[in-house]
């Protein structure tokens, strides 16, 4: 089990808006950088936002990231079913943590 | 194109050994934190480990699941990343990848870390 606890899954239909929480503790996110990442299915992930709420080059506006205290949050808006995928939250806490990671279906 | 290509996976027998390898290309190798990741079938994201840069005497850091048995280290002038598997169990049996990791102190003095670039992958069974 992960001190980073995300919820198993969540699921929207195509255009809506979804949020991934991620939740931690002071001595995780509390106190550290947050970043996220996406893997769809059969793949490796991929970096989708770090620092936080910042977007690497190539990724869409639609993927927004922010933090609040001890917990983080992953924003996906106009969902596309290409969308569908494991996200994974993560920091850096005297070694790297993840999320167990939220399964994104889009109806 | 930036690049990284794992090699290695396989089948071994519990308590055997492997040997990873992880080849870097389209960016500056040596400059970067080196990290590996697992995944266990129909299972999330596990760090395993990272190797720090030569600027930080390539320092190593390991998951507290396989300290003692596994050994990440670097090659800068081949611009490639290893990781070698020692007493094997079946719990380790996963999809390594291997990824290059930013990271550093912010402007107002906050540690950033995350892992950009990622490699497909290489399988590695353990089972009798």
């Amino acid at each position: 089990q992960s001190v980073l606890t995300q919820p198993p899954s969540v699921s929207a239909a195509p255009g809506q808006k979804v949020t991934i929480s991620c939740s931690g503790s002071s001595s995780n996110i509390g106190n550290n950088y947050v970043s996220w990442y996406q893997q769809l299915p059969g793949t490796a992930p991929k970096l989708l936002i770090y620092e936080n709420n910042k977007r690497p080059s190539g990724i869409p506006d639609r993927f927004s990231g922010s933090k609040s205290g001890t917990s983080a949050t992953l924003g996906i808006t106009g969902l596309q079913t290409g969308d569908e995928a494991d996200y994974y939250c993560g920091t850096w806490v005297w070694g790297w943590v993840f999320g167990g990671g939220t399964k994104l279906t889009v109806l | 194109e930036v690049q990284l290509v794992e090699s290695g996976g396989g089948l071994v027998q519990p308590g055997g050994s492997l040997r990873l390898s992880c080849a870097a290309s389209g960016f500056t190798f040596s400059d970067h934190y080196m990290d590996w990741v697992r995944q266990a079938p129909g299972k999330g994201l596990e760090w395993v480990g990272r190797t720090r840069n030569k600027a930080n005497s390539y320092t190593t850091e390991y998951a507290a699941s396989v300290k003692g048995r596994f050994t990440i280290s670097r090659d800068d002038s081949k611009n490639s990343l290893y990781l070698q598997m020692n007493s094997l169990k079946t719990e380790d049996t996963a999809v390594y990848y291997c990824a290059s990791a930013r990271s550093g102190y912010d402007s107002v003095g906050y540690y950033y870390y995350y892992m950009d670039v990622w490699g497909k992958g290489t399988t590695v069974t353990v089972s009798s």
